[in-house]
This record gives structure tokens, sequence and C-alpha cells, in this order.
């Protein structure tokens, strides 16, 4: 079964810093996989996805996330934070019949002044 | 505003009563999904309705039941509720699967008391 790994449920970097949130996935086929953003008492907002074109990605708001099929991984980040950038983010897999969306724990991203 | 619109946003009811959570999904998307978002679950898939039709079912106790109707609005079920149902009920949607990614809609949050 599809499945994905955030290592860190909390994350915390200063303003100006990379930001590096990690995600591991698990996938008997080739994996369908997205960053979502949600922000204190909101719904969550698709940052970029990743179905199989260029291995790098480009999201909204400076986002980027790199797979990477050897590590598994599909690592979210951003050259400088923003204090806008504050959330939780999650890391997604398609499923094998590429219907629902299996999430990580999550990520809450804080940042400090 | 996403697209996708969740009534109501907040709800406050008993145990053992049993409550109606509704979704209309973005214009053209067919496939509706539930998701419910507790502090201990993190984010788990309840059901997948495509075009009328449950489509994947995750782990939605059967006190719980959805339906899609001829409109595609879906309505989602709670009964005989319990304390540990309170969380946070999101419906999301897409085109077809969930392929590219879903558009979520900003949540109902259930409080039993």
């Amino acid at each position: 079964a599809q499945s994905v790994t955030q290592l860190g449920s909390h994350v915390s970097v200063s303003e100006g810093a990379l930001v590096l949130l990690r995600c591991n996935y698990s996938s008997s086929v080739p994996p369908y996989l997205f960053w979502y953003v949600q922000y204190p008492n909101q719904g969550l907002q698709l940052l970029l996805k990743y179905t199989s074109a260029a291995t790098l990605v480009k999201g909204i708001n400076g986002f980027e996330a790199e797979f990477k099929k050897s590590e598994t991984s599909f690592h979210l980040t951003k050259p400088s934070a923003h204090m806008s950038d504050a959330a939780e983010y999650f890391c997604a897999v398609s499923d094998s019949g590429a219907q629902k969306l299996v999430f990580g724990q999550g990520t809450r991203l804080t940042i400090n002044p | 505003d996403s697209g996708v619109t969740q009534t109501p946003k907040h709800l406050i009811t008993a145990t053992g009563q049993r409550v109606t959570l509704r979704c209309s999904p973005r214009s053209g998307d067919l496939s509706v999904y539930w998701y419910q978002q507790s502090l201990d679950q993190g984010l788990q898939f309840l059901i997948q309705y495509y075009n009328g039709e449950e489509r994947a079912k995750g782990n939605i106790l059967e006190r719980f039941s959805a339906q899609q109707f001829p409109d595609l609005h879906s309505e989602l079920n709670l009964s005989s509720l319990e304390l540990g149902d309170s969380a946070l009920y999101f419906c999301a949607s897409s085109p077809v699967g969930g392929r590219r990614g879903y558009t979520f809609g900003s949540g109902t949050r259930l409080t039993v008391v």
C-alpha cells in the first residue's frame, strides 16, 4: 500500500533562512506526489504536484520539490522563509489506483523573526 | 475561495445525536472525497464518490454514511455520535480520480459534547 512519512512533526526556522521539509514515500507503482499547505482554520491548499514529468517541481509561494526515485523522497524547499509561510504542510501520494490520496502526518512550520 | 463549499462551518451537538455535513464540489468535478482530521489520527480518508457511485472506502465507521446526489453534491451522515467523533471533516473534489490532486473545502468543525 502507498504511504508517506514526513520526518519531523515540527520544524522551526528563522525568517530568511532555508526551509526544508522532508517527505519519503512508499509506492508499488510510479507515484503521483503532492504537497499541501494548511493555514490555521482553513482547508488544505495544493502547493505543488509531481506527475512523472520534470523531477524538479515548482509550486506556489516560491516553494519547490524534487522527486528522487533512488531515495524515494519528495522534499519541499524554499530558499528564504517568510513569516507568512508559518502553517502545517502535508505530503501526499496517490494510491495505486490513482483514486484517493494518502497523507502524511504533517509538519508544522514555525518562522522565527 | 477554492470552489468547494462545505456547510455548516461549525457544528456543536450532543453525544448520541445525528448530523449531516454537506459538500458542493467545484464546478465540473465528478469525484468527491471525505476526510476526517483529528490531532491524534491526522488526515484519514473516509470515502470517495464518483458521479453518484461509491468508488473507494477508507476508515469509515459503520455509524457514518455518505452519498452523492445527481447534482453531484455530497452529504456525510454521522450518527450515534461519540466524543471521539469531534474533528474537522473535509470534503475535496477532483475531475476524476486523485492523479492530479484535489481541491479542498474549508471544512466543518464538529464538536460533540
